[in-house]
């Protein structure tokens, strides 16, 4: 298996420029997590799902922020539009049951 | 809510000694989860443990299950420069939404060769 699968890897953009995350999780797995990690704050829960339905986005920051997961192997989280706090690692995991797999992350750098 | 405490936040030890970290929390859990994320990668399962007074091994690595479910310890023996990255616990998360976990700070190992 290849793991979940996140792409890019690393993204530059600058400020007030969207910026889409995208994510595949491990096959089969019923619930996908989207992470946002920082020095400052650790490790951050933003979003996740259960058979591609959102079912707790409190972690999100604003509405600057939305999350889709459109079918079973595929999610993306967007940041429209990207301000310099915005930098950071975010991670996306799958799980079956409770133990969640970590995508490699993206490392975001907002200008 | 639900928070799981992990000490210490940080560690500095020399290359073969070993290394003891733990992880509490208020609540009780019925499972632990301990993760490894090495530098610019994202966190590996490193053990899991379901059953209270569990005692786990995987490799120099060896976990246990508090008896009280209050608590957990990972323990790394002869460490190695390839343990260095932060350690996290996790455990799910009872009092919010199912499916949901709950992660510590993580302790931040270094080992100097």
């Amino acid at each position: 298996d290849a793991g979940v699968i996140q792409s890019p890897r690393h993204e530059v953009t600058e400020m007030g420029q969207e910026v889409t995350l995208r994510c595949k999780p491990i096959s089969g797995h019923d619930y996908l997590f989207w992470y946002r990690q920082t020095m400052m704050r650790g490790l951050e829960l933003l979003i996740y799902f259960n058979n591609n339905v959102p079912i707790d986005d409190s972690g999100m920051p604003e509405d600057r922020f939305s999350a889709k997961m459109p079918n079973a192997s595929f999610s993306t989280l967007k940041i429209q539009p990207s301000e310099p706090r915005d930098s950071a690692v975010y991670f996306c995991a799958s799980s079956f049951f409770e133990t969640q797999y970590f995508g490699p992350g993206t490392r975001l750098l907002v200008l | 809510g639900q928070q799981l405490n992990q000490s210490p936040q940080s560690m500095f030890i020399q290359e073969g000694e070993d290394v003891s970290m733990n992880c509490t929390s208020s609540s009780i859990f019925n499972t632990w989860l301990w993760y490894k994320q090495d530098p610019g990668e994202g966190p590996v399962l490193l053990i899991a443990l379901y059953k209270a007074g569990e005692l786990t091994s995987n490799g120099r690595l060896t976990a246990q299950f508090g008896i009280t479910r209050k608590d957990s310890f990972l323990n790394i023996s002869a460490s190695i420069p390839s343990d260095v990255g932060i350690y996290f616990c996790a455990g799910p998360n009872y009092g919010g939404s199912q499916g949901n976990l709950i992660f510590g700070k993580g302790t931040k190992l270094s080992v100097k060769p």
